[in-house]
């Protein structure tokens, strides 16, 4: 079964400290991993995503992502937190690139 | 703005009632997909298309259908609605497999 799990419901972080909001997956095979962000009333955007290659992915607004196949895992990391950066992150997995699999969502709360 | 437009924005109806959303992709792009965000289920995965062709399913119900028009612009039926059916619908198009441009959504409230 091909699953992606996000532990935290919401993550609490004040402005200036760095900021990490988990993601665990459970594909078979090699999973391509996806983060998006949503604000209120907004589609999805995209941030970043691992393929291939070096397991450290940069994105956008300064975002950035590890891959570490051993513990299954792609969190979301970003030294310095911003009150812009506020909203709901979304880990995504997929296979083939036909059918993608969302996580439940992390509510980001950046307090200045 | 990420050029996948959605129509209506808002749509209010009853249950029982059949409704059709609109999806047109970023131009050029071949590939539409449907999800479904609710409150309860988060965001699921309901079909995709590629070219007018359907490529993959994921949980969508049989009450559900969708197809994509030879301008590529797609259509998702629901119909029979019920009220856990009220959520937020919203397509993509992508232009290449690894990468998803999404539309602003429907909000769909079934009463």
């Amino acid at each position: 079964a091909q699953s992606v799990a996000q532990p935290e419901d919401q993550v609490n972080v004040a402005e200036g400290n760095p900021l990490t909001v988990k993601c665990t997956y459970s594909v078979s095979g090699n999973p391509y991993l996806f983060w998006y962000v949503q604000y209120p009333n907004r589609g999805l955007q995209f941030l970043l995503k691992y393929i291939t290659g070096d397991n450290l992915v940069k994105g956008s607004y300064g975002f950035e992502a590890e891959f570490n196949k051993s513990q299954t895992s792609f969190h979301l990391k970003k030294p310095s937190a911003l009150v812009s950066d506020s909203a709901l992150y979304f880990c995504a997995v997929s296979y083939n690139f036909n059918k993608f699999y969302f996580g439940s969502g992390t509510k980001l709360n950046v307090k200045p | 703005d990420s050029g996948v437009t959605q129509t209506p924005k808002h749509l209010i109806t009853a249950t029982g009632q059949r409704v059709t959303l609109r999806c047109s992709p970023r131009s050029g792009d071949l590939s539409v997909y449907w999800y479904q965000q609710s409150l309860d289920q988060g965001l699921q995965f309901l079909i995709q298309y590629y070219n007018g062709e359907e490529r993959a399913k994921g949980n969508i119900l049989e009450r559900f259908s969708a197809q994509q028009f030879p301008d590529l612009h797609s259509e998702l039926n629901l119909s029979s609605l019920e009220l856990g059916d009220s959520a937020l619908y919203f397509c993509a198009s992508s232009p290449r497999p690894n990468e998803q441009f999404f539309g602003p959504g429907t909000r769909l409230t079934v009463l």
